[in-house]
């Protein structure tokens, strides 16, 4: 298993320019979230899924846009980048969130995309 | 909204010496996650705790979870170089938003 991929490593936008991280996994997960870390303040939730079809915000999503339409794929896009969106993006997946007591719900994170917006 | 405030943000130790990082939460949580992420990389899942005044232990880490759900603390004993990085505490909501704290930097002197 490949677990959870991100594309691309790197990227460097200018202001006004749109783009789409993509996030992939392979271990059939229904949950997946967006995370952006920034020095000093931890990682912030922008969006997550709870399964295909089925997307709701986090802490941080103004700017941000996301879709899911299959189980595996979970794109973040940026409608308008701003200076302000320049970080490290994390994808993360993990089983289903709703299940009962008893579960490990660890949540397994990509390798991360730094994002520069200039 | 909802908080998770950890404390300290960074910690210097030498080798050998104990670490503690502390999380508190504005609420009550339904579960608290630990994370570790080495410089230049991603979080890795440590652990989870989920029952009121739970610990557990993995070789020289010990977790806490407070009596009313809204602690929780990584003590390291006896550290060593491995150990470096940023400790995350991250707890989980009656929603299905994980808040992660700010983190703790661990830099470990040989």
């Amino acid at each position: 298993n490949a677990g959870v991929t991100q594309t691309p490593k790197f990227q460097v936008l200018k202001t006004g320019q749109s783009m789409t991280l993509q996030c992939a996994q392979d271990m059939n997960h229904e949950y997946m979230s967006w995370y952006r870390q920034d020095p000093g303040m931890g990682l912030r939730l922008i969006h997550y899924s709870v399964g295909a079809g089925i997307t709701d915000q986090g802490e941080v999503p103004n700017g941000y846009n996301v879709s899911r339409s299959t189980t595996e794929d979970f794109p973040l896009r940026l409608l308008s980048a701003a200076p302000s969106q320049t970080s490290v993006y994390f994808c993360a997946s993990s089983y289903d969130l709703r299940l009962g007591q008893g579960g490990t719900y660890e949540q397994y994170f990509g390798p991360g995309t730094r994002l520069t917006v200039t | 909204g909802q908080q998770v405030m950890q404390i300290p943000q960074y910690q210097h130790v030498q080798e050998g010496e104990d670490f503690t990082t502390y999380c508190n939460s504005s609420t009550t949580l339904s579960n608290i996650q630990w994370y570790k992420q080495r410089p230049g990389g991603h979080p890795v899942f440590l652990i989870q705790l989920v029952k009121s005044g739970e610990v557990k232990k993995q070789k020289r880490l010990t977790f806490q979870f407070g009596e009313a759900k809204k602690n929780s603390s990584l003590h390291i004993t006896a550290t060593q170089t491995t150990d470096v990085g940023t400790y995350f505490c991250a707890g989980l909501t009656g929603g299905f938003k994980t808040i992660f704290g700010a983190g703790t930097r661990l830099f470990v002197k040989a």
